[in-house]
């Protein structure tokens, strides 16, 4: 089976641009999150969606938003990129939303310039 | 919004030695799961823990909850050099809040 999958695997972007990341979660999973890990720092929570619905908005500007497709796939968009959005964002699929085991993807790593 | 804490932020140890890691919180946490991320890999559920007081075990890995749930520890006997990462407490209601993590170095 496939875990989580998230592409593109690097990205280098200049501040001021816009990025979309993608996600596919596992293969029956309905929740998608998405998490901003800085370097030597834990993953940062900004939106968990569960059945194309955003069940919950981590403490980011509104330059972050994403979104869950019919096939539970997701996007996260992230406009006007300052050099501090550098990180490596993560998405992590779930069975179910409160309480789940979290299954992560390996990651995009975005670096702004 | 939520905040965990965990202690220490960074351990070395040697080979055989014991490790612990500590995850506070000032708000009764619903339930606490464990992470391990290995260096360059991405957080890897270990476990979760759900009830006051609960303790569980996967071989060398002992993890516990607080009797008021406020707090977690994972604890590893006899390191050995795969335990190397960081370990992650993560509060998981509608959404996770990790803590600050620990990072463990093993020496050969």
């Amino acid at each position: 089976d496939a875990g989580v999958t998230q592409s593109p695997t690097h990205l280098i972007k200049t501040r001021g641009q816009q990025v979309t990341l993608r996600c596919s979660p596992i293969s029956g999973h309905k929740s998608v999150s998405w998490y901003q890990q800085v370097l030597g720092q834990g993953p940062q929570f900004i939106f968990q969606y569960y059945e194309k619905e955003e069940r919950g908005r981590g403490n980011f500007p509104d330059r972050f938003s994403a979104r869950q497709f019919p096939n539970y796939s997701s996007e996260l968009n992230v406009n006007a990129l300052l050099l501090g959005d550098s990180a490596l964002y993560l998405c992590a699929s779930s069975f179910g939303g409160r309480g789940t085991e979290a299954f992560f993807g390996q990651g995009t790593r975005l670096t702004v310039v | 919004g939520q905040q965990v804490m965990q202690i220490p932020q960074y351990q070395h140890v040697q080979e055989g030695e014991d490790f612990t890691t500590y995850c506070n919180s000032s708000t009764t946490l619903s339930n606490i799961q464990w992470y391990k991320q290995r260096p360059g890999g991405h957080p890897v559920f270990l476990i979760q823990l759900v009830k006051s007081g609960e303790v569980k075990k996967q071989k060398r890995l002992t993890f516990q909850f607080g009797e008021a749930k406020k707090n977690s520890s994972l604890h590893i006997t006899a390191t050995q050099t795969t335990d190397v990462g960081t370990y992650f407490c993560a509060e998981t209601g509608n959404q996770f809040y990790f803590g600050t993590g620990t990072s463990l170095t093993v020496i050969p």
